[in-house]
């Protein structure tokens, strides 16, 4: 079975740019979640799809959004970027069970100059 | 703060010997994860125990949990240089209204040949 994959896997924006970053979960699994790491404040947890519904959400500006298709597949919309989110952008996909193991993807290292 | 804190930050050790970290959590969960990541890349995910476990194996690895202490350990057995990697804990709480997969900010396990 094929693992979770992101696109693309490397980004350079500039300030006030935008920019959509895509995931697309392992086959099966309805739940994706999307995640931020950045060396000074780790890994934090940005939204979680399930049903193309947003199930939870973490402590991130309205800049960040996302949403999910029917097929399951995500997307993460960063607007009016700033350099602070300069950052490797995880998603993850779980069968749907908020429980459920989550499984990651390479991830999008996404640098904003 | 972190949900997860993670002891120690980075440890160092000869091919060959025992690895152990530790990870310490504030809030009731339902299950404690552990993930290895390698320089920049996607969360691998381990193991995961559940809050009503107290051990659990899978090959090299052993994990304990101690929820009264609210602590876990992940012990790596006779290490490899291929073990050479970040390993965070990531508890499955629902904080502030939310289910989130929260981690900790990591050990860096260097293993010397």
């Amino acid at each position: 079975k094929a693992g979770v994959t992101q696109t693309p896997r490397y980004l350079i924006k500039t300030r006030g740019q935008q920019v959509t970053l895509s995931c697309s979960p392992i086959s099966g699994h309805r739940s994706v979640s999307w995640y931020q790491q950045t060396p000074g404040q780790g890994l934090q947890f940005l939204f979680e799809y399930f049903s193309e519904t947003q199930r939870n959400k973490g402590n991130f500006p309205g800049r960040f959004s996302g949403r999910q298709f029917s097929n399951s597949r995500s997307e993460m919309n960063v607007s009016t970027l700033e350099l602070g989110d300069s950052a490797l952008y995880l998603c993850a996909s779980r069968r749907g069970g908020v429980t459920d193991t989550q499984y990651f993807g390479p991830g999008t290292r996404l640098t904003v100059l | 703060s972190q949900q997860g804190e993670e002891d120690p930050q980075a440890l160092s050790i000869q091919e060959g010997e025992n690895a152990t970290m530790n990870c310490s959590y504030k809030t009731s969960i339902n299950n404690l994860q552990w993930y290895r990541q390698n320089s920049g890349r996607g969360l691998v995910h381990l193991i995961l125990i559940r809050s009503n476990e107290r051990e659990k194996h899978s090959g090299r690895l052993r994990v304990t949990l101690d929820t009264s202490k609210k602590s876990s350990s992940l012990l790596i057995t006779a290490s490899r240089a291929a073990d050479t990697a970040s390993y965070f804990c990531a508890t499955d709480a629902q904080i502030q209204g939310a289910q989130k997969l929260v981690f900790g900010q990591g050990t860096r396990l260097t293993i010397n040949p």
